[in-house]
């Protein structure tokens, strides 16, 4: 078993739907990121969360620790958001050790 | 954006001769690590350096060597290319200030 996983792997929406993004995972951790990869593109950081929930923009990211899971939410959807949503985790103790999920492939159709 | 460069962006090149890619950071971040990205796999850890001259192993580190002389420069070497590590090469800094994780654009290379 993977100490990142993300659910769904593909997801299709259309504009304007609201979409939620899940990851879980089994080690003990500091920090968890989101990441966003266009298709041929780089990677960018989206949130960095140790506890509760941020906002920026049309995205929320909420984690609960107890229960070692994650969740993107992308209010609006629209058909830019388009893109891969990686999910990292950094365990406890250590700046070196990020462990990345597999990615969820988000594609938002008008 | 904390200014990584990688160089070059696109690379091919035959089995057995040696490759270095650049990663060049403007921030002054203490922490830099070069990733591997294939299909099905998530970003995989080849080597990270916590300081000039401070490095260490990731997970698929064997074929693969790093040098950080300087903060803002790490180098990563293929001794001697194989098709295996035909992949795209991902550098990324991060900000102790801030626990923010920033990554260069990606090289891609491809390894004949």
């Amino acid at each position: 078993k993977n100490e990142v996983e993300q659910s769904p792997q593909n997801l299709t929406a259309q504009e304007g739907e609201f979409i939620t993004i899940n990851c879980s995972y089994s080690v003990g951790i500091s920090a968890l990121h989101w990441l966003q990869q266009h298709p041929g593109g780089g990677i960018v950081s989206l949130f960095m969360l140790s506890s509760g929930k941020k906002k920026h923009g049309r995205l929320i990211a909420t984690i609960n620790i107890q229960e070692k899971h994650s969740s993107l939410h992308i209010t609006a959807s629209h058909p830019r958001d388009s893109a891969v949503y990686i999910c990292a985790v950094r365990s406890t103790g250590t700046a070196s050790k990020l462990t990345f999920g597999t990615g969820t492939r988000l594609q938002v159709t008008l | 954006d904390a200014g990584i460069t990688q160089s070059p962006r696109h690379k091919v090149t035959e089995t057995g001769t040696p490759v270095t890619l650049r990663c060049h950071q403007t921030e002054n971040h203490r922490y830099m690590y070069w990733y591997r990205q294939d299909p099905g796999h998530g970003l995989r850890l080849i080597h990270y350096s916590y300081g000039v001259k401070d490095t260490d192993k990731g997970e698929v580190s064997d074929g693969y060597s790093v040098s950080r002389s300087k903060t803002e420069d790490f180098l990563l070497t293929l001794e001697s290319a194989t098709s295996s590590q035909t992949s795209v090469y991902f550098c990324a800094t991060y900000s102790t200030a801030t626990g923010e994780l920033f990554f260069g654009e990606g090289s891609r290379l491809t390894v004949l």
